[in-house]
Formats: C-alpha cells, sequence, structure tokens
C-alpha cells in the first residue's frame, strides 16, 4: 500500500521560501511507473496543480506557467521522497499543499492521482 | 489553455437519489486524461474515476463517468450517506493539468 507522508513549516513569512517534503512508502521516486506531483488548494484559487518531477533513465520536471520561475521540485533517492521549493512567496500563496502520485505504464501516465498526502495549510505571513 | 467547468455549482439531493455531475471543458480533451475526485472536508482528494469511465481501486459500482471532447459525466446511481461531499473534474494529459471548480452534493 503506498503512503505519502508530508512534512514542512505552516507558517512563512513574504518574500521567504515555502519548503515542504513528501516521504514515500510502498513505491520508489525512481520508480518507472510515477509521477510526484505537487497541487495547492486554496478559497480564492481552488485546486491548482503546479507540477511534477519522474524517472524515465534520467529525471524530468513539470512545472505550472503561473509559478515557474519560482518553483522547484527535487526527488530525494537516499531517502526515497520528493519536496517543494517555493521562493518569494505573497500571501497569495497562502493554501493546503498536497503531494501526489499519478501511475503511470509504457511512458503514459493514465491512472490519475491515486495516492495523496494528508495536506500541509501554508499561511504566509509576517 | 483548457478551462474546466463544472455544473451545477451544488447539487441538492436525498439519499437513494441519482447525481448527475457535470464537466465541460473550454476545448476538446483526450477522454483517456479526464478524472474525478470526491473531496471531503479536512481530507485531501479522493480519486473515483480515471480516463473519463475507468473506477479507481475500491470504489463502489455506483460511481461511473462517461464521455469525451468537451462533456463528461459523473453519475451516483443511488446516493449512499456517505457520498455528500465536493467532487471535481481534472485533466491531468498536459500542462496545465487543470481542476474544475468543483460540485457540492448536499443533503436536501
Amino acid at each position: 500500500q503506498v503512503q505519502l507522508q508530508q512534512s514542512g513549516p505552516g507558517l512563512v513569512k513574504p518574500s521567504q521560501t515555502l519548503s515542504l517534503t513528501c516521504a514515500i512508502s510502498g513505491d520508489s521516486v525512481s520508480s518507472n511507473s510515477a509521477a510526484w506531483n505537487w497541487i495547492r488548494q486554496s478559497p480564492s484559487r481552488g485546486l491548482e496543480w503546479l507540477g511534477r518531477t519522474y524517472y524515465r533513465s534520467k529525471w524530468y520536471y513539470d512545472y505550472v506557467v503561473s509559478v515557474k520561475s519560482r518553483i522547484t521540485i527535487n526527488p530525494d533517492t537516499s531517502k526515497n521522497q520528493f519536496s517543494l521549493q517555493l521562493n518569494s512567496v505573497t500571501p497569495e500563496d497562502t493554501a493546503v499543499y498536497y503531494c501526489s502520485r499519478v501511475g503511470c505504464s509504457n511512458g503514459t501516465c493514465l491512472d490519475g492521482m491515486d495516492v495523496w498526502g494528508q495536506g500541509t495549510t501554508v499561511t504566509v505571513s509576517s | 489553455e483548457i478551462v474546466l467547468t463544472q455544473s451545477p455549482g451544488t447539487l441538492s439531493l436525498s439519499p437513494g437519489e441519482r447525481a448527475t455531475l457535470s464537466c465541460r471543458a473550454s476545448q476538446s480533451v483526450s477522454s483517456s486524461f479526464l478524472a474525478w475526485y470526491q473531496q471531503k472536508p479536512g481530507q485531501a482528494p479522493r480519486l473515483l474515476i480515471y480516463g473519463a469511465s475507468n473506477r479507481a481501486t475500491g470504489i463502489p459500482d455506483r460511481f461511473s463517468g462517461s464521455g469525451s471532447g468537451t462533456d463528461f459525466t459523473l453519475t451516483i446511481s443511488r446516493l449512499e450517506p456517505e457520498d455528500f461531499a465536493v467532487y471535481f473534474c481534472q485533466q491531468y494529459g498536459w500542462s496545465p493539468r487543470p481542476f474544475g471548480q468543483g460540485t457540492k452534493v448536499e443533503i436536501k
């Protein structure tokens, strides 16, 4: 059974960096059959996909345009986890952040986001 | 950029009734990459349907998905008490992988 466990601070000051980690159990961040995502949810923006990473002989990264200049998703194979860093945050980045997995086969991710982390409420405030 | 619009915003029904939820895309979406999720307060979304019509593991057969092109539907054949929640559609084939704004199914 695949599980995702999120960790990270719930309060970040404006202009600083938001950092969250998603630890994977029951699967591997280096799996050829998965892609690892970050999503956020706020009352004003709804559910918003932020980006993903996946391994297919090398690491690939895919980010939503609206945060592309500020976001980094990094896999950590030694700890079997992946992280989110969002730079230069503003109060508009206040949201519940989720990590998730999408199942893939034969190079195509068809299976939807079938496993989710528990969510982390992040508030951007001084 | 694809926009997904869900209707109605709120559906007020009684247990045992049939629920029909709509998700309309601003441009054609491959049905291979259309998903439906259920979310209850304080919880992460839960995958119900992927590929427009495939039930995820453990999802009861009262949930069904259909549609193609720009119009997709989630049907709950007979509402159980635990089905009252918010439902989201998502196009997950390519960026920006948008979600709809959600339909709340509430007890009448």
